[in-house]
């Protein structure tokens, strides 16, 4: 499969502990984007990188919330002393930054329930 | 500001029957539009996209149309199907040097009966 792939799919913690998910994306994508979907809603946007470097995030991304791309491959997302409120999907996806293609291609999502 | 609406929320159809939905966005800027399907607990699905270049784009039985002027864009789908079931998407992307999100709006729940 050489989609953008996500680990875990599904996540189920208690309040106050910490999480970590990782997005793969398709390997020749320099941009790599987290969203997160809440039931009803679409996607609302966290962060972004190009390449290695994080060039925006959400005012929605606490200071709990931390993402990297180390090597301008996979990223990951992590969040501290989880709440109920960081109940959501999380969405990660690619694309290949040139003129003329910003296509955005999705994972599946990690689905994050807090007890 | 960042800003999509998307109408309507929800469209129940007849099977062969069209179903259009339209959304509105804020930023004279924007240059890219994509429509995105979501099925129950899967991903989001690029179906089509516009850019600000071209007025209307058709894909088969899937069609979106842009109105710079008014800053709002449509998708149609012509004799739709049951499995045309799903979640909608509306979006815009804005890419400046440090800009590369995209805006969704709150999503069309498409129904086709049968």
């Amino acid at each position: 499969d050489t989609g953008v792939s996500q680990n875990p799919r599904h996540k189920i913690t208690k309040r106050g502990q910490n999480v970590t998910f990782r997005c793969d994306p398709i390997s020749e994508h320099n941009r790599l984007y987290w969203y997160r979907q809440t039931l009803g809603q679409g996607p609302e946007f966290l962060t972004y990188f190009q390449n290695e470097a994080q060039l925006e995030k959400s005012r929605l991304l606490s200071d709990r919330f931390s993402a990297e791309r180390p090597k301008g491959s996979f990223s990951t997302l992590e969040i501290q002393r989880t709440e109920q409120g960081d109940s959501a999907m999380y969405l990660c996806a690619s694309s290949l930054a040139n003129y003329m293609q910003e296509t955005q291609y999705f994972g599946p999502g990690t689905r994050l329930l807090v007890l | 500001g960042e800003n999509v609406e998307q109408h309507p929320s929800t469209l129940s159809v007849q099977e062969g029957d069209s179903a259009v939905i339209k959304c509105t966005y804020s930023d004279s800027a924007s240059n890219y539009f994509p429509w995105y399907k979501q099925e129950l607990g899967k991903r989001p699905q690029l179906i089509i996209d516009i850019r600000s270049n071209v007025g209307e784009k058709k894909d088969q039985r899937i069609a979106v149309t842009l109105n710079k002027t008014a800053k709002h864009f449509s998708l149609h789908i012509t004799e739709t199907q049951p499995e045309d079931s799903a979640v909608y998407f509306c979006a815009w992307f804005h890419d400046s040097s440090n800009t590369g999100k995209l805006i969704f709006g709150q999503g069309t729940t498409l129904q086709v009966k049968p």
